[in-house]
């Protein structure tokens, strides 16, 4: 069955230092979206991504996020200058259309660590 | 106050136990679905749900969209259900899902 993949599960950053979380959606998958959650807290949306554009962001995706499709493939979410408080799990997911829903299909998640 | 509801927040069972858990939420929605988390923080989707009822194995999912109400219903509970069951929800006109904080059920042998 396919299934959305993530790289690192792991990364450790320092403070201020760029880190690049990547995904690869499911194939045929039209809209791809990040999430993350802070240890001990609900999963929060991040953005969502359509047709190589952002479609939807939270307040929380500010200028320090950034995201890229750079290939048929592959998705990826960039934090320029890493902080703290942006250590969490962070999970892609991808979907496609069936109607007028749109069942997301989740990755295993990166865990962020800010140090 | 939280857009989604749930409870309970924790929930521990004996083996073979059937289990309910609820969301409830004050936003219009297009879907709601049922997430399962387990230890390792990986995030499998249960269900999607706009409507009625479905079912999958021992896994049953209800919405009332009138009451804004779903409940997640395991019958014959075994320890491998042993999980955190999140309950998210998608509005209209977006593409976000918004996030119960999630049920920690334990299931016993």
């Amino acid at each position: 069955e396919p299934e959305v993949t993530q790289t690192p599960s792991h990364q450790v950053t320092q403070m201020g230092q760029e880190v690049i979380l990547r995904c690869v959606p499911i194939s045929n998958h039209l809209y791809f979206y990040w999430y993350r959650q802070i240890l001990g807290q609900k999963v929060e949306f991040l953005v969502s991504f359509y047709n190589n554009e952002i479609s939807e962001k939270s307040e929380i995706f500010d200028d320090q996020f950034s995201v890229e499709r750079p290939d048929g493939s592959n998705f990826t979410l960039k934090i320029r200058s890493t902080k703290l408080e942006d250590s969490a799990m962070y999970f892609c997911a991808s979907s496609v259309p069936s109607g007028s829903v749109y069942e997301q299909y989740f990755g295993p998640g990166t865990r962020l660590t800010v140090t | 106050k939280n857009e989604v509801e749930q409870s309970p927040q924790n929930l521990t069972a004996q083996e073979g136990e059937f289990i309910t858990i609820n969301c409830s939420y004050s936003v219009g929605i297009s879907a709601l679905h049922w997430l399962q988390q387990h230890p390792g923080g990986g995030i499998v989707s249960l269900f999607m749900l706009s409507s009625g009822k479905k079912k999958h194995g021992r896994l049953i999912a209800t919405i009332n969209i009138q009451e804004k109400h779903s409940s997640l219903h395991i019958t014959a509970s075994h320890p491998r259900d042993s999980a955190v069951y999140i309950c998210a929800v998608k509005g209209w006109n977006t593409d976000k899902l918004i996030f119960g904080t999630g049920t920690r059920l334990q299931v016993f042998p």
